[in-house]
């Protein structure tokens, strides 16, 4: 099954803690995103790529959130310091250029801050 | 800026009675319009898409229809399975714009019960 691949699946952090969320997106995908979600905030975009170059990343998360993508099959998204509120599941995805297909996502990774 | 609302956080609802779950969005565009499906513990996938103004789209069982006259994408199951259970997400993407990304509503937590 070549989908969406994100490690770890659940990381436990304490507060100030450096942490690194991996993820290979689909084969030959040229769109990446990195997402929080959360039951209230649903889906929160936090970082868009395309082909390797950084579109967009969520203004509000800019200070402590970092999506890196050092090669097309191979992203990192990096909090530096972690705080209790940024416990949530993030969501890796990808999908072709073109507004009219389909995102495929990963299992997430759900982050605990304690 | 383009936005998707669904306006019910939960829906809770007897096995065998039908549902609707709202969508509705704000564009100035003509959009392409998608219904996700996240069960627990699982990635959010596809279940159905549209661009087509009034015309029914089917997949497993759930159906929807794009009415740009009301900017509605509602989601509908004549008779809901346990199996039903998840979060339904609505999203609005630009077909006509390569250089865009699909915005996606809050979402809806289905919970059928028996």
């Amino acid at each position: 099954d070549a989908g969406v691949t994100q490690t770890p699946r659940h990381e436990v952090a304490e507060k100030g803690q450096t942490i690194i969320l991996k993820c290979e997106p689909v084969s030959g995908h040229n769109d990446l995103f990195w997402y929080r979600q959360t039951k209230i905030q649903g889906l929160e975009l936090l970082s868009y790529f395309r082909s390797k170059s950084l579109m967009e990343d969520g203004g509000a998360f800019k200070d402590r959130f970092k999506a890196e993508m050092l090669n097309s099959s191979f992203s990192t998204l990096k909090i530096q310091p972690t705080e209790p509120k940024d416990s949530a599941v993030y969501l890796c995805a990808s999908s072709l250029t073109g507004g009219n297909t389909e995102v495929f996502f990963g299992k997430g990774t759900r982050l605990t801050v304690v | 800026g383009d936005s998707v609302t669904q306006t019910e956080g939960l829906v809770t609802l007897t096995k065998g009675l039908p549902v609707m779950l709202n969508c509705t969005y704000q564009t100035t565009y003509s959009p392409f319009l998608f219904w996700y499906v996240q069960h627990l513990n699982e990635a959010p996938k596809l279940l159905l898409k549209s661009s087509t103004d009034n015309k029914r789209t089917e997949h497993q069982g759930f159906y929807a229809t794009l009415h740009k006259s009301s900017s509605s994408f509602h989601l509908q199951k004549s008779s809901v399975q346990l199996s039903d259970s998840a979060l339904y997400f609505c999203a609005l993407s630009d077909p006509a714009n390569s250089g865009t990304y699909q915005r996606f509503g809050t979402g809806t937590k289905l919970q059928v019960v028996p």
